[in-house]
């Protein structure tokens, strides 16, 4: 079956620009996940989505970023105003169930080049 | 508070030789964790996953991980190595309640013909 999508995979945004990141999750899948992984770097968790509900998002490094799942499927993860330090691979995962711990399905990434 | 130590960032064995992948954990609680990989160019991958069954967990691929409470440890095997399992590998400690992963640092394995 279809995994986790994510698109585009490859953006690159001047400084001060907005993107948006898209992330189509396995359907029927609960949980929702976004880390950061920056270059040479383990991924970072940035914020969960329970359904439509955006339960944490303590690892949001500044209030540039913005997160939204408003169906309950498909989440985007927004940077306003973009900075070179934005630059990474943002990875979007999801999980079957709520909870844990359950096997998370991460997709291809986004690469992020801010120049 | 949850979080991974990769010993190694860089491991190089040659073909056909064993495979040891270091990981220490650091849990508040009783810790579930995951090896997964990560080939070029493609997703994240579960490799194998402790969740406080048998202490000896056999993974994908011919790897397997013993979890060493006393030890803190949750270190990656394979008795032979092949040339395909050349990649990145992320251990993993998972938050109980959202299931929110707590990743290491990685280690890049090398595997020499």
């Amino acid at each position: 079956g279809a995994g986790v999508s994510q698109s585009p995979r490859y953006k690159v945004a001047k400084r001060g620009q907005d993107v948006a990141l898209r992330c189509d999750p396995i359907s029927g899948h609960v949980s929702l996940f976004w880390y950061q992984q920056a270059l040479g770097q383990g991924p970072e968790f940035l914020t969960y989505f329970q359904n439509e509900a955006q339960l944490d998002k303590s690892g949001l490094p500044s209030d540039r970023f913005f997160a939204e799942r408003p169906e309950g499927s498909v989440s985007t993860l927004k940077i306003q105003r973009t900075q070179q330090e934005d630059s990474a691979v943002y990875l979007c995962a999801s999980s079957t169930l709520a909870g844990g711990p359950h096997e998370q399905y991460f997709g291809p990434g986004t690469r992020l080049t801010v120049t | 508070a949850q979080s991974v130590t990769q010993l190694d960032s860089h491991v190089s064995v040659s073909e056909g030789t064993p495979v040891l992948l270091r990981c220490n954990y650091s849990s508040s609680y009783s810790p579930s964790l995951f090896w997964y990989v990560q080939h070029p160019n493609k997703g994240l991958q579960l490799l194998l996953k402790y969740t406080s069954a048998a202490t000896l967990v056999k993974g994908i691929n011919g790897f397997e991980a013993e979890f060493k409470k006393s030890e803190t440890s949750f270190h990656l095997t394979k008795p032979s190595a092949h040339m395909s399992d050349a990649a990145e590998y992320f251990c993993v400690v998972s938050e109980y309640n959202f299931n929110k992963f707590y990743f290491g640092s990685g280690t890049k394995l090398n595997v020499k013909p």
